[in-house]
């Protein structure tokens, strides 16, 4: 079945830098794209970034443009989201999720999450 | 962007009743491919969310047939024929028909 297991959450000091992975397994993950999604305590959902099945196409949210790098290896199945320049309001839990075929961005399948605080 | 409303906030139901949520977004969902990419989202208490409706109206795999979806264009809904007590949560629409992708604030589904 379709996995996606998401690590490297924690807490990190303003300014400082974190990168999260996104393990997939259970599918052809070379041909599929993914997405990271977040969501605040107790808030709603937030689209981040998305990279296509090859990582060619990358498109990120205005507000962690120039501060988070999507990217991916094929040979490893996995996504990674490297985020620098971390501000408190990007406190948050951060879903990898899957992009569902022939079906623009839509959203198939996610990931449990992993939780990354911004805190001094 | 496109902007996404969702009503109501909140909706107490009580078992076996129908419930409705509506969506609408601030412009067209309908892609350069004819396609309208509007897609409901269930997310229980402490889980991620799960997706029930992609397209407007196609039920995902697994997902019981008393949850439905209609609309076009600017407007949307997302029905449940009769609440269960596992339909306990929150739903939201996503609109993934341009970048950035945007969801709506989430319709908060309770028993009574």
């Amino acid at each position: 079945q379709v996995q996606l297991v998401e690590s490297g959450g924690g807490v990190v000091q303003p300014g400082r830098s974190l990168r999260l992975s996104c393990a997939a397994s259970g599918f052809t993950f070379s041909r599929y794209g993914v997405h990271w999604v977040r969501q605040a305590p107790g808030k709603g959902l937030e689209w981040v970034a998305v990279i296509s099945y090859d990582g060619s196409n990358k498109y990120y949210a205005d507000s962690v443009k120039g501060r988070f790098t999507i990217s991916r290896d094929n040979s490893k199945n996995t996504v990674y989201l490297q985020m620098n320049s971390l501000r408190a309001e990007d406190t948050a839990v951060y879903y990898c999720a899957r992009v569902l075929k022939a079906a623009a961005g839509t959203i198939d399948y996610w990931g449990q999450g992993t939780l990354v605080t911004v805190s001094s | 962007d496109i902007v996404m409303t969702q009503t109501p906030l909140s909706s107490p139901v009580t078992l076996g009743q129908p419930a409705s949520i509506s969506c609408r977004s601030s412009q067209s969902l309908v892609h350069s491919d004819g396609n309208t990419y509007l897609s409901w989202l269930q997310q229980r208490p402490g889980q991620p969310p799960r997706l029930l409706i992609s397209k407007t109206s196609d039920r995902f795999s697994g997902v019981p047939d008393r949850f439905s979806g209609s609309g076009a264009g600017t407007d949307f809904t997302l029905k449940i024929s009769r609440v269960e007590a596992e339909d306990v949560g929150v739903y939201y629409c996503m609109q993934a028909t341009q970048f950035p992708l945007t969801f709506g604030g989430g319709t908060k589904v309770e028993i009574k």
